[in-house]
Formats: C-alpha cells, structure tokens, sequence
C-alpha cells in the first residue's frame, strides 16, 4: 500500500516568516494529495489539496506544489500568524478515498 | 448538515477485555473510514468501509475489526486489549465516490488501556 514521509517532525518559526513541510509518496497511483490541520484537542480539518493534473494551487497564505515525477509534494505557508501553531498532515490517497494515508505530522509552532 | 459523530468520546479499559466505538457519518456519505492516532505516529490507517463492504485494510492484527450498517454507520472493535492500543480512533467519512476528495473527521474516541 502508500507510504507517506513527512518532515520535518517539529518546526518553529517567527511570527511573520514562511513555514515549509514536505511529504513524499510510494504509490504512483496516488493522484489526490491533501493537507490536514489539527489544533490542539480538535478534529483533523482539511485547509488545502491538490489533484495530480495540477502543479501548485494557492489559497490566501497557503499554498501546495506537487512534483509528480519526483512523487513529492509541499504545503507553504507564507506570513505564518500564531494561530498557525498545530500539527499538520499531509495524506495521499487513489481518489475514491478507501486508502487515504497520513504522514506522522509536522508540529509547527509560530513564535509571537 | 450534522457532522461526523463518534461515541463513546473516552473510554478506559483494562488489558484483555474489548471495546467497540461507533461512527455515525455525514448524512450521504457511504463510505467511512477508521485510523488509529498516538503521538509521533501520525494517523494510522485501519480500515475502510462502503456500502457495508470493506474495501481496504490497513497494517493492523487481526484483533482490530469493522463492520458497517445498512445506514452507513459503522463500529470498529478491539479484542484482547493491549496497553499499545491506547489512543485515539478517528473516525471520518466522505461520499466514497470516485474524486470526491475530503474526509470529514469525527472528534475521536480516546481509549486509554490500563
């Protein structure tokens, strides 16, 4: 089945400053790729995916890029705010989601 | 719409008994799928169900189980608990069609095996 690696585990930055987390991906059948946010005590929720025919989409401050070739793929998030902090996770899955695989997750922390 | 509902919300056991938590998914959406999330492990696939089928598995002994209803609603049960099957089991559903993208989330269950 997929496996997904994430990193880094744990990433701090200034308030202000951009914030990156990498995944990469096994299965080459793999063609939807969504990034999940869980603050603290909350559910998963997802803030932004990306479909295999597209390269990069942007929403507001985030944005993901997908090298298909490479099966990696990278969620940026630029003016990082405090209300950024939580851990993030990014998943891959064949489409009709009955295999949907997490990384371990970044925990990222935005320093005030 | 009502959200993704998971009950028990916390459960404490002891080594050896069994538990089954429940998932009740978003109204029309017939596919629900199950993880396990500990610290530094991420969200570990367990299974996932469509239309009272299990389509997928995940890396899991064969003590882990599941089973969906008519209704879309779905139980997951562990036998012979263990201390390491202490976390919290996530349930979340989605249309299960082709392209359809996200998963819903439930808040969890969060066992805690003594």
């Amino acid at each position: 089945g997929e496996n997904v690696e994430q990193h880094p585990s744990t990433l701090s930055v200034q308030e202000g400053d951009s914030a990156v987390i990498k995944c990469t991906y096994s299965d080459s059948a793999s063609n939807y790729f969504p990034w999940y946010k869980q603050e603290l005590g909350k559910r998963p929720q997802l803030i932004i995916d990306i479909r295999s025919n597209v390269g990069e989409k942007k929403d507001q401050r985030i944005a993901v890029t997908l090298n298909k070739t490479a099966k990696h793929f990278s969620l940026h998030i630029t003016e990082t705010q405090p209300e950024d902090s939580a851990v993030y996770f990014c998943a891959a899955s064949n489409g009709n989601n009955n295999d949907m695989r997490f990384g371990a997750g970044t925990r990222l922390t935005v320093k005030p | 719409k009502a959200g993704v509902t998971q009950t028990p919300r916390y459960l404490i056991k002891t080594r050896g008994q069994q538990v089954t938590l429940s998932c009740s998914p978003i109204s029309g959406h017939r596919s629900v799928s199950w993880y396990q999330q500990t610290p530094g492990q991420g969200l570990q696939f367990l299974f996932e169900y469509f239309s009272e089928t299990q389509r997928n598995k995940g890396n899991f002994p064969g003590r882990f189980s599941g089973r969906q209803f008519s209704n879309s609603r779905s139980e997951m049960n562990v036998s012979t608990l263990e201390l390491g099957d202490s976390a919290l089991y996530l349930c979340a559903s989605s249309p299960g069609l082709y392209n359809t993208g996200e998963l819903f989330f439930g808040e969890g269950s969060r066992l805690t095996v003594l």
